[in-house]
C-alpha cells in the first residue's frame, strides 16, 4: 500500500477483555515499531520487529502486552485483560532499514488506534 | 538513557510570521540522530525534518529549519513564514544509530502545540 495502515482505527473495551490491533507496514519494510501514546504525551517504544524476529521488546509495560509479526510483514499487538492504564493511542511504524546506518532509517507512522478501556 | 525535554507545551504565532519551538535533549553518546515530527489532528505523524548530529550544518527542508548546538545538546525547530497548515502537536525525537539488529527506536520529547492564527 502507499502507507502504514492501522486496524481498527477505534476500539473501545470493557476492563478484562482482550484486544488485537493489527498494523501492515508499506510493503518491503524490513523494520517495525509499535509505540503507546497517551493522551497529551509524546510517544514511547513498545517494541520492535526485523523481518519476523522481535529484537526488541523492552517497552512493553507488563506481561498482558504482546506482539507479533509471523510472516515478516503484518503485526499484531493483543492486550490481554485490559486496564484502564492501558488506554491510548498505538502506534505502529514501518522502515526500510534492518539494523543498517544509512539514508533510509526514516520511520513512516500509521494514523494509530485509539484504545479506550471502560 | 536518552530524554528529550520540550519545556514549551503550547505556543501561538500569527499567519505569515516566525516561531521557534526548543528541544534539549540528554545523552552520553557521541553519534546520533535528532528529528522533529508534525501530528496534526487527524494523527498521523510526518517527518519535517532530520539532523545528523556528525553534521555541523544546520538542516533545513523548505520554511523550516534547525539550530542544532550538540555541545548544548539543543535542537530549536524554526518555521517562516507560518501557515494555517502548520498547526499541529510538534514532536522532538532522538535516535540511537541502528546498528546490527537494533532498528532504532525513537525517544520522544512531550510535544509542543502550535496553534497558526490568521
Amino acid at each position: 500500500g502507499a502507507g502504514v495502515s492501522q486496524s481498527p482505527r477505534y476500539k473501545v473495551a470493557k476492563r478484562g477483555q482482550d484486544v488485537a490491533l493489527r498494523c501492515d507496514p508499506i510493503s518491503g519494510h524490513v523494520s517495525l515499531f509499535w509505540y503507546q501514546q497517551a493522551l497529551g504525551q509524546g510517544p514511547e517504544f513498545l517494541t520492535y520487529f526485523q523481518n519476523e524476529a522481535q529484537l526488541d521488546k523492552s517497552g512493553l509495560p507488563s506481561d498482558r502486552f504482546f506482539a507479533e509479526r509471523p510472516e515478516g510483514s503484518v503485526s499484531t499487538l493483543k492486550i490481554q485483560r485490559t486496564q484502564q492504564e492501558d488506554s491510548a493511542v498505538y502506534l505502529c511504524a514501518s522502515s526500510l532499514s534492518g539494523g543498517m546506518q544509512g539514508p533510509y532509517n526514516e520511520q513512516f507512522f500509521g494514523p494509530g488506534t485509539r484504545l479506550t478501556v471502560l | 538513557a536518552q530524554t528529550v525535554t520540550q519545556s514549551q507545551p503550547e505556543m501561538s504565532v500569527q499567519e505569515a510570521e516566525t516561531v521557534t519551538l526548543s528541544c534539549t535533549y540528554d545523552t552520553s553518546e557521541n553519534n546520533y540522530y535528532l528529528f522533529w515530527y508534525k501530528q496534526p489532528p487527524s494523527r498521523q505523524m510526518i517527518l519535517v525534518i532530520r539532523q545528523e548530529a556528525y553534521k555541523q550544518q544546520n538542516a533545513t527542508e523548505n520554511r523550516f529549519s534547525v539550530n542544532f548546538q550538540k555541545a548544548a545538546k539543543s535542537f530549536s525547530l524554526k518555521i517562516s513564514d507560518s501557515q494555517l497548515g502548520d498547526t499541529a502537536m510538534y514532536f522532538c525525537a532522538f535516535m540511537k544509530p541502528p546498528i546490527l539488529n537494533q532498528g532504532g527506536k525513537l525517544i520522544f520529547g512531550q510535544g509542543t502545540e502550535l496553534s497558526v492564527k490568521p
